[in-house]
């Protein structure tokens, strides 16, 4: 089987840095993809990794450590409009399994 | 370029009806998926697809059946309704050429209420 642990709630003000840990516990693992959903919106791809490192798109960056089965989403110069929820996804064979999802309050 | 389209975009069934939720996408995409959201919590794929005639069971199958006669269309059918298959309906799809294989687009959702 598999599972991703992330935490469901997480507070930080505009302008900060803000990080979401993911960790996960899966099979025949081909790479960590994060996801951004606003309320009542579909989800948006914000980024991949498949080998362990840093990735970086303009704000925000990823990271991925293979070894130890630990990802994160790191967010830099918050912005109100990055009040949303965040999932870590396993990209296993075939299949796209998500986390349950953080939360991420924005205060002004 | 419509992306992926969800059909309907509510619905409310009774307990034991029956119902198809349309997905259909323009970009000539392998693999789509099907997934449920539940209130505050994430998605739980249903069953998937890596090409027209073959599907396979995700974590959630029970309940429903798919079918992919071709590329661009992947409906997700419920056989008997009951009050737990109450969710948000996703439909996703992605490629396996372009520089981010594993980028899925997500269509806009179907909120489904069982009663």
């Amino acid at each position: 089987g598999q599972s991703l642990e992330q935490p469901s709630e997480v507070t930080a003000v505009e302008g900060a840095i803000v990080q979401i840990n993911c960790t996960y516990q899966t099979s025949g693992f081909y790479g960590l993809s994060w996801y951004q959903q606003h309320d009542g919106g579909a989800p948006t791809f914000l980024s991949y990794n498949a080998l362990d490192g840093l990735e970086e798109t303009g704000r925000f960056s990823s990271f991925l450590s293979r070894s130890d089965s630990y990802g994160y989403l790191l967010l830099q110069e918050l912005q109100m409009k990055d009040s949303a929820s965040y999932f870590c996804a396993v990209n296993r064979d075939d299949k796209i399994i998500f986390g349950k999802g953080t939360r991420l309050h924005i205060l002004p | 370029n419509a992306g992926v389209t969800q059909t309907p975009k509510f619905r409310i069934l009774k307990i034991g009806q029956s119902m198809t939720l349309q997905c259909t996408q323009d970009m000539n995409h392998n693999y789509m998926y099907w997934y449920r959201q539940d209130p505050g919590m994430g998605l739980k794929l249903i069953y998937y697809s890596v090409g027209a005639g073959i599907t396979d069971k995700g974590e959630v199958p029970n309940g429903y059946n798919v079918s992919r006669s071709t590329t661009e269309d992947f409906p997700l059918r419920l056989e008997l309704a009951a009050p737990s298959q109450t969710s948000v309906y996703f439909c996703a799809s992605r490629t396996l050429a372009g520089a981010l294989p594993y980028e899925q687009y997500f269509g806009p959702g179907t909120r489904l209420t069982v009663t």
